[in-house]
Order: structure tokens, then sequence, then C-alpha cells
């Protein structure tokens, strides 16, 4: 199994606060991606990274940011938390670039709860 | 823009048979990979096969194999000898050139004893 854990795995919070998602891996891959999963919907892509420091907007970008200072970390937040944003978030990590590399992998999820 | 759909939302197959799963997509990318993604009712996203788009045979993984129809820009995916751990969610995603990830909306499969 690929080395990809997301903190925390279940969060419930109220409208209006700020919340930070956390991915991690330990395969050193470049590509690091934020999804989000809704009824209907499949997963849709918020943001995702192709190296420290380079990051870009997915289809569902807007209420939503990301860092990454480390190659391991990749973190979403949601700077003012909206009832709309309840759902289940997935981290997905890409040998992409590297040899043989054309697989996404993706992290366990985070099911989060805005009140 | 990348679209994908999957116009099965659900689907029953009989243990042991083999069931085809549909998947048709639109992009205007000339590259791009096409992926199918398992998920079970326990949540976690598996990873089930990948084909290139200039991959010219169809790709298999066991008892997964992709019929890939590029001029119908069709990706289905074929599981043979369905056994009842294959209940579950099936997503078909289009990789674009900038490496971003367009999922289908899921087709869910159960399978019968």
């Amino acid at each position: 199994d690929a080395g990809i854990t997301q903190s925390p795995r279940h969060k419930v919070t109220e409208t209006g606060t700020p919340v930070t998602l956390r991915c991690h891996q330990t395969e050193n891959h470049r590509y690091m991606y934020w999804y989000r999963q809704d009824p209907g919907h499949g997963l849709r892509l918020i943001h995702y990274s192709y190296g420290v420091k380079d990051t870009d907007k997915g289809e569902v970008s807007d209420g939503y940011s990301v860092s990454r200072s480390k190659t391991e970390d990749f973190l979403l937040t949601l700077e003012s938390a909206t009832s709309s944003q309840t759902s289940v978030y997935f981290c997905a990590i890409s040998p992409l670039g590297e040899q043989g590399g054309n697989e996404q992998f993706f992290g366990p999820g985070t099911r989060l709860t805005v009140l | 823009a990348q679209k994908i759909t999957q116009t099965q939302p659900g689907m029953f197959v009989q243990e042991k048979e083999a069931v085809t799963l549909d998947c048709t997509y639109d992009t205007s990318d000339q590259s791009y990979g096409l992926f199918w993604y398992k998920q079970p009712s326990s949540g976690e996203m598996i990873f089930l096969i990948y084909q290139g788009s200039y991959d010219e045979q169809n790709a298999t993984e066991g008892r997964y194999s992709l019929n890939f129809q590029k001029a119908r820009k069709s990706a289905n995916l074929v599981i043979s000898a369905s056994q009842l751990g294959d209940s579950a969610m099936y997503f078909c995603a289009i990789r674009s050139n900038d490496y971003k990830l367009s999922f289908g909306a899921g087709t869910t499969v159960t399978v019968r004893a």
C-alpha cells in the first residue's frame, strides 16, 4: 500500500471556523492532490501540487487554500467553513514523471461535518 | 476540460459471471490517461487499472480488463468471474495533460450469490 495518511480522519466543526486537513506521504512523490466526494458527484479536484510551493487550482477551489512547504506534507485549509463544505476529503499522490509512474493512490479520507 | 460519463448508476451481477461497466469520455487532449477505481462500502479508493491514450493494447490486471475504443471515446471496465467481494462503487476517471483527474459519478455493482 502507498504510504499516505490523512489527519484528522473525522472532524465536526461549526460554521465560520477555520479548518486544516493534513495529508502526509512517505513515498517522496512529486504530485499530491486534494479531492472532495459528495453523493452524485463522484470525486472533484480541489487543488493539487506538483512540487514544494507549487500548487494549482482544481474545479472546486473556491473557499479552499493549500500549502506545501515539504515534499511529504500537503495541507488543505478551509478559512471559514460553511455547511456546503461538509464532505469526505481525499488526498492522493502520484509518481508522475517517475519511472513507471501512472497510478494515483488515495489516502483513507477525512469525513468533515460543518454544523 | 475533461468529462467522464458513467450511465449505469447501479448493476446486479451473478457470482462467477462477467460484468461490463460503461465509461465514455470527452477531451480535447491528444495524450491522456484513463483509470478505474473501486470504492467498497468501507470508503477507501482502490486503484484497479490504467490505460494510456497511445497504448495500442487493452490494459489487463488479473480479472480486470479495460476495453479501450479510442474512436468512440469509450473505456469500459470488464470484471470477469465476479466475486462477492467485487460488490462496490466503481469510478472511471480521465487524466488530462496538466495531470488533473476528472471522475465520473460512479456505478454501484452488487454481486449476488
